[in-house]
């Protein structure tokens, strides 16, 4: 079956302008998260959905990231007023849904969008 | 906050030796821990989880065990091959979030 998806693979904005980000997730899987990836640096949590529960918003590092999951599946992630620091992997997971975070469900991974800030 | 470090960020080993990754945790005591692996240029792919209560689990090549004592974990890949070659990575729930090492690469020379 399909795995997630993420679109687009690749994005090059320059400072200031405004970026969405969109994840498909694996169909059925109740749990979705977003990651960020910086060069050589591991994955850094910004935030779960779980459900039509409210996410925890608490990893999204400002208050120029926002995330909006519709009708319990795709994903959308905004970043407004992009900073050069923003540039970075940003993958996104699925995974059936569980209890509490998920630490008994393996995650589902895209190949994540690559965001170039020039 | 939760913290987890992987042992040294390159490893290299030749073909057909086995592999042992470590991964150590601080601050919090997870119920389940898992481990990915991650080519360049995609995603994280799920390999093993294991819970608490679990001191190890295999799967192929590859074993796992948890200690919930030493609050570590170690991933050992037995009869390495090239293909092993890729970035492996530890990761956990910490109550509201979920945790990733920053992984160990991997390189098995032929």
């Amino acid at each position: 079956g399909a795995g997630v998806s993420q679109s687009p693979s690749n994005k090059v904005t320059e400072k200031g302008k405004d970026v969405e980000l969109r994840c498909d997730p694996i169909s059925g899987h109740t749990a979705l998260y977003w990651y960020r990836q910086s060069l050589g640096q591991g994955l850094e949590f910004l935030i779960y959905f779980q459900g039509n529960s409210a996410p925890d918003k608490s990893g999204l590092p400002s208050d120029r990231f926002s995330a909006e999951r519709t009708g319990g599946s795709v994903s959308t992630l905004t970043i407004q007023r992009t900073q050069q620091e923003d540039s970075a992997v940003y993958l996104c997971a699925s995974s059936l849904g569980s209890v509490g975070i998920g630490g008994n469900q393996p995650q589902h991974f895209g190949d994540g969008t690559r965001l170039s800030i020039l | 906050s939760q913290k987890i470090e992987q042992n040294s960020e390159a490893l290299n080993i030749q073909e057909g030796k086995t592999a042992t990754l470590t991964c150590n945790y601080t601050n919090y005591s997870p119920a389940y821990l898992q481990w990915y692996r991650q080519d360049p240029g995609r995603g994280p792919v799920f390999l093993l989880l294991i819970r608490e209560n679990e001191k190890e689990k295999r799967k192929e090549r590859l074993k796992v065990t948890f200690d919930t004592t030493l609050k570590q974990s170690l991933f050992h890949i037995t009869a390495s091959q090239p293909a092993d070659s890729a970035t492996y990575l530890c990761a956990l729930d910490g109550g509201n979030q979920f945790y990733f090492g920053t992984g160990t690469s991997l390189t098995v020379i032929p």
